[in-house]
């Protein structure tokens, strides 16, 4: 599967636990971006990252959430101490050159996390 | 605030005709226009992206840029019932400080009735 991999698919987590979701790129991409999409809602950007960088991170909240994109592994996404408002899809998307040249942004199957 | 706005639709057509679907955005300095379709339940799909004024056509779907109006569409021909989604339009816009970020309106829904 040469496609953007998000795992996993669906998640649920009682209030006050942690979620940690995980995105591999499309082969040949090194940039990852991370969305939020509420129901009925549009794509919201949270964070952009490189290789062991964090580009950009001005849609994440500033408490609870957290982003890295290791130099081996999947990047993922950490909410620590989810609530109920945490309750959306999260997508995954990656481009194989940043935003400063190309934004062809392909994207994952998503996570659809739902906080009990 | 850096903006992208469609019409939230619902956007019904009948199967066969042409669905017009419209975008637009208030960065003036934009370069990348994009457009993705999204099932219910599914992740967003890219369609069709164009970087110059003008048309793109690419089967059934044409993308129309017009930077001087701050404008992009897309249009369907011969609309099927499997075209029934939600678009996205998404415009990279400039942000303080030289950074670019891709910025998603909040999509049209098409129906196509058969």
């Amino acid at each position: 599967n040469a496609g953007v991999m998000q795992n996993p698919r669906h998640l649920v987590r009682r209030r006050g636990q942690e979620a940690r979701l995980r995105c591999s790129p499309m082969k040949g991409h090194s940039h990852v971006y991370w969305y939020r999409q509420l129901p009925e809602e549009g794509l919201k950007f949270m964070v952009y990252l490189q290789k062991e960088n964090i580009i950009d991170e001005s849609g994440m909240p500033k408490e609870r959430f957290s982003a890295e994109f290791p130099k081996e592994g999947p990047s993922i996404l950490r909410i620590q101490q989810v609530v109920r408002g945490d309750s959306a899809a999260y997508f995954c998307a990656s481009s194989k050159t940043g935003p400063y040249l190309s934004y062809e942004q392909y994207f994952g199957p998503g996570t659809r996390l739902t906080v009990t | 605030q850096k903006e992208v706005e469609q019409n939230s639709g619902p956007l019904s057509v009948p199967e066969g005709a042409i669905a017009s679907l419209n975008c637009t955005y208030s960065d003036r300095g934009s370069q990348s226009f994009f457009w993705y379709r999204q099932y219910s339940g599914k992740s967003p799909e890219l369609i069709m992206f164009i970087y110059s004024n003008g048309d793109k056509e690419d089967g059934r779907f044409t993308a129309q840029l017009n930077k001087a109006s701050q404008y992009v569409s897309l249009l369907i021909r011969d609309s099927q019932p499997s075209d029934s989604a939600t678009y996205l339009c998404a415009v990279n816009m400039h942000l303080q400080g030289g950074s670019e970020k891709l910025v998603f309106g909040k999509g049209t829904k098409l129906t196509v009735n058969p």
